[in-house]
């Protein structure tokens, strides 16, 4: 059973600050890792996603990567009240169904004003 | 360009209804799933279709029937809807490696709201 935990939350932060958030996997051998955005009351919609070498960096968000200890975070910098939601990690399988990526059950994010 | 589109939006069972969710995609995409959401569980994977003319299990099933009706479509049914299946139902699409810069990421529906009573 392949495994994705993530800190429930909710994880508060004021305004204009960084959001750390953290996810960890069981399947070592996942190849991209991919984090979603839901607003309450909507469908999850991509934010970015990485490969297994290396971190990335899109605007306000950095995806980064530590495999030996299999977990991927999530930074947001310059909080907004807007990235109040639930993050959701997901990363792809590896082996049979690696089409396939295992859901975690998401931190819920509060930006302060 | 639509994405992927979710009907109904809401539904009201009573316990023994029967009812399909029907989901259709525009992107091209080989594989659709079909995922339930409840509050603390997650995201959690019903049934899917890795190409057209297959569909395979996925953690919880039970209950449920889908059909992979042609590359666009994938419909789920519940035969005998019961309370446990009160939720809210995502479909989803992504390509496949043999896709022209496929990535996996999956898109979503709207969803539908459905309570069975």
């Amino acid at each position: 059973q392949k495994e994705v935990e993530q800190n429930s939350g909710p994880l508060s932060v004021p305004e204009g600050a960084i959001a750390s958030l953290n996810c960890t996997y069981s399947d070592r051998g996942s190849q991209s890792f991919f984090w979603y955005r839901q607003y309450s009351g909507k469908s999850p919609e991509l934010i970015m996603f990485i490969y297994s070498n290396g971190d990335k960096e899109d605007g306000r968000f950095t995806a980064q990567l530590n495999k030996a200890s299999q977990y991927v975070s999530l930074l947001i910098r310059d909080s907004q009240p807007s990235d109040s939601a639930t993050y959701l990690c997901a990363p792809r399988s590896s082996g049979a169904g690696s089409y396939q990526l295992t859901f975690g059950k998401g931190t819920k994010l509060s930006v302060i004003p | 360009n639509a994405g992927v589109t979710q009907t109904p939006k809401f539904q009201v069972l009573k316990t023994g209804q029967s009812m399909t969710l029907q989901c259709a995609q525009d992107m091209n995409h080989n594989s659709m799933y079909w995922y339930r959401q409840d509050p603390g569980m997650g995201l959690r994977l019903i049934y899917y279709s890795a190409s057209e003319g297959t569909t395979d299990k996925g953690e919880v099933p039970n209950g449920y029937n889908v059909s992979r009706l042609n590359k666009r479509e994938f419909s789920l049914r519940l035969e005998s809807a019961a309370p446990s299946q009160t939720s809210v139902y995502f479909c989803a699409s992504s390509a496949l490696e043999a896709q022209r810069g496929a990535t996996y990421e999956q898109y979503f529906g709207p969803g539908t709201r459905l309570t069975v009573t």
